[in-house]
């Protein structure tokens, strides 16, 4: 069946470091991609998503490309904030309206 | 335009008991599904509700069971509680056309099991 890998954390990083979530996939067919993020309390956010193969979907400076190749959807930003620490979900879909997950990594952002 | 509600938040019930929780999609979004989320098992699909009609399932026991109403609104249950069913229980709503729609979560409702 499906399934979604990514890097175990938690990752700890200074204010306006670089970030890079590893996410590798496996589905039969030609799944969508995305990033959930889930702050302290609160249920899960979609932060980005990709459809097709060389997609790249962006949102609040984070980014993240669809490669079919290496069945990769890694997440990076430029510049973390303290207000990104929270837990990031890599999850695809591949039919129907069901998400697989990976299990999640938690980014620590410090000051 | 609200966002996903669940109620109750929180819940603490005992062991074989059962529990009911609601949860209310966004205006217009007549998919609803539910996850389950723990530290040993992370996120996992429970079911699909569409149209009032279960329309996917994942790989839990018969104890959770799942209907959505002519409103869209679900409701799932699970029965003769068990210890590992203490979760964070997510809901999603979705517009859910052929094509895949993005699912919107709602806060979810953490129950605890004694």
């Amino acid at each position: 069946g499906d399934s979604v890998t990514q890097m175990e954390g938690p990752v700890t990083l200074s204010e306006e470091a670089f970030l890079t979530i590893n996410c590798t996939y496996t589905a039969t067919g030609y799944p969508s991609l995305f990033w959930y993020v889930q702050y302290p309390g609160e249920g899960l956010q979609l932060l980005l998503k990709a459809t097709k193969a060389d997609d790249k979907g962006s949102n609040k400076g984070f980014e993240a490309t669809y490669r079919k190749e290496t069945t990769s959807f890694h997440l990076e930003k430029g510049s973390v904030q303290v207000s990104d620490s929270a837990v990031y979900f890599c999850a695809l879909i591949e039919a129907g309206n069901m998400l697989t997950f990976g299990g999640g990594t938690r980014l620590m952002v410090k000051p | 335009k609200a966002g996903v509600t669940q109620t109750p938040r929180y819940l603490i019930k005992t062991r074989g008991q059962q529990v009911t929780l609601s949860c209310s999609p966004i205006s217009g979004h007549r998919s609803v599904s539910w996850y389950q989320q723990t530290p040993g098992q992370g996120l996992q699909f429970l079911f699909e509700y569409f149209s009032e009609t279960q329309r996917n399932k994942g790989n839990f026991p018969g104890r959770f069971s799942g209907r959505q109403f002519s409103n869209s609104r679900s409701e799932m249950n699970v029965s003769t509680l068990e210890l590992g069913d203490s979760a964070l229980y997510l809901c999603a709503s979705s517009l859910a056309s052929p094509s895949y729609n993005e699912q919107f979560f709602g806060p979810g409702t953490r129950l605890t099991v004694l």
